[in-house]
């Protein structure tokens, strides 16, 4: 079975520059979870869907970063402008349903410059 | 709120010893608990997932303990090994399936 699927691995901005991050869940999960996680910190939800729909985004800032999850499979987070705080690794992750075991992509690796 | 506290922050040890990773929590209405580990510049494994009506998992070298009333869960890890050497994280699900994490405990295995 594919694991949770994402892209770029790395990437190097100058703030105030765009990024985008897809992902590609487990195939069947319904659930779709983004997390910033900052070194030396536990994961921080961004956002969780359940299929096509938002469940949690209160922690997402708004006014910089947004995603979306077309047709309930893949999703794409974006930061537009970046700052120099959002350097962290972006961690997809996606479970059957909600309450179940999460399986977690390998991460995209941000850096602002 | 739920908050999930996970000491010591860091942990070495030698090799072969068996070792216990403690992770608290402040509200016993938990839906399940999840331990994962995270080797650096990787994401996160999920290695146990207790069910609030459980007692304990097992998997492998590894066993993980729920004490709901106490607000308390152990990772056991037997006859350690270097390759255990990464950070391991529990994460509390609450009863709406918001997961609420601990900050990790760096392991550190010696050969």
């Amino acid at each position: 079975e594919a694991g949770v699927a994402q892209s770029p691995r790395y990437k190097i901005i100058e703030k105030r520059q765009s990024v985008a991050f897809w992902c590609n869940p487990i195939s069947g999960h319904a659930t779709l979870y983004w997390y910033q996680q900052i070194l030396g910190q536990g994961p921080k939800l961004l956002i969780q869907f359940q299929n096509n729909g938002v469940v949690d985004d209160s922690q997402l800032p708004k006014d910089r970063f947004s995603a979306e999850r077309l047709k309930g499979v893949d999703s794409t987070l974006k930061i537009q402008p970046a700052k120099l705080e959002d350097s962290a690794v972006y961690l997809c992750a996606s479970s059957l349903l909600s309450g179940n075991t999460i399986y977690f992509g390998e991460g995209s690796w941000l850096t602002v410059v | 709120k739920q908050e999930v506290t996970q000491i010591p922050a860091a942990l070495s040890v030698p090799e072969g010893e068996n070792l216990v990773l403690n992770c608290s929590f402040t509200d016993s209405a938990i839906y399940n608990l999840q331990w994962f580990r995270q080797d650096p510049g990787k994401g996160l494994t999920s290695l146990l997932l207790i069910q609030s009506s459980q007692r304990e998992q097992t998997s492998g070298r590894l066993n993980a303990s729920l004490d709901k009333s106490s607000g308390r869960s152990t990772l056991y890890i037997a006859a350690s090994q270097p390759g255990d050497s990464a950070t391991y994280l529990c994460a509390v699900i609450d009863s709406n399936y918001q997961l609420i994490w601990g900050a990790g405990t760096k392991l550190i295995i010696k050969p």
